[in-house]
């Protein structure tokens, strides 16, 4: 199996701020890799595929970008409702594996 | 309305067999893959397997293999879950979700059943 690490687990930040998260793969991946977005009680929300694909209706505030065994997914300006818990996966290898989670919250 | 509604949520006993549902619309079911997440309370999401229903081909992740059952009645354009024998271990929150053309993620997700297992 392909395992994927985030860093960090958690992150507190400021409204406003920039947040980059980063997703380490184990092993070398195309760019079958999205990021999710969780709040709590909520199904995950697809952010980017293709590691770089902002998925329609998804401020322009979040990017991907990435190959090989790093990818990250950056908030150029965090906004209130941006305090989550974010998820990578990669759909290249079966299985598709998540990331450990990363929660973002309120500093 | 392009969605996935999920069955509501379950209680069950360990043992017992459980069947979830994922019913879709919206979308030419037979031609997406389904696939099935799990996440455990508070923890993190599992990829379990998913299913193309226009000719029900599965893929097991090796975790859940010989675990759990992935089905689909493309009639109903509905995707199945389902245990034999549940454990305790098994409570946890279940997502289907509908893959983007081309496998790049899962662009489309049902609202979760949570499923409980306790004696």
């Amino acid at each position: 199996d392909i395992q994927l690490t985030q860093s960090p687990s958690f992150l507190s930040a400021s409204v406003g701020d920039r947040v980059t998260i980063t997703c380490r793969a184990s092993q070398v991946i195309s760019n079958y890799f999205a990021w999710y977005q969780q709040k709590p009680g909520k199904a995950p929300k697809l952010l980017i595929y293709a590691a770089a694909t902002l998925q329609s209706g998804v401020p322009s505030r979040f990017s991907g970008s990435g190959s090989g065994t790093e990818f990250t997914l950056t908030i150029s300006s965090l906004q209130p409702e941006d305090f989550a818990t974010y998820y990578c996966q990669q759909l290249n290898n079966y299985p598709h594996t998540f990331g450990q989670g990363t929660k973002l919250e309120i500093k | 309305e392009v969605q996935l509604v999920q069955s509501g949520a379950e209680v069950k006993k360990p043992g017992e067999s459980l069947k979830i549902s994922c019913q879709s619309s919206g979308f030419n079911f037979g031609n997406y893959w389904i696939a099935w997440v799990r996440q455990m309370p508070g923890k993190g999401l599992e990829w379990m397997g998913m299913i193309f229903p226009d000719d029900s081909d599965v893929i097991y992740s090796p975790s859940f293999q010989g675990q759990v059952t992935i089905s689909a009645d493309k009639s109903i354009t509905t995707a199945h879950l389902q245990w034999s024998s549940l454990k305790a271990s098994d409570t946890a929150m279940y997502f289907c979700a509908r893959h983007t053309f081309g496998d790049y993620g899962l662009e489309l997700w049902g609202q979760g059943t949570l499923v409980t297992v306790s004696s």
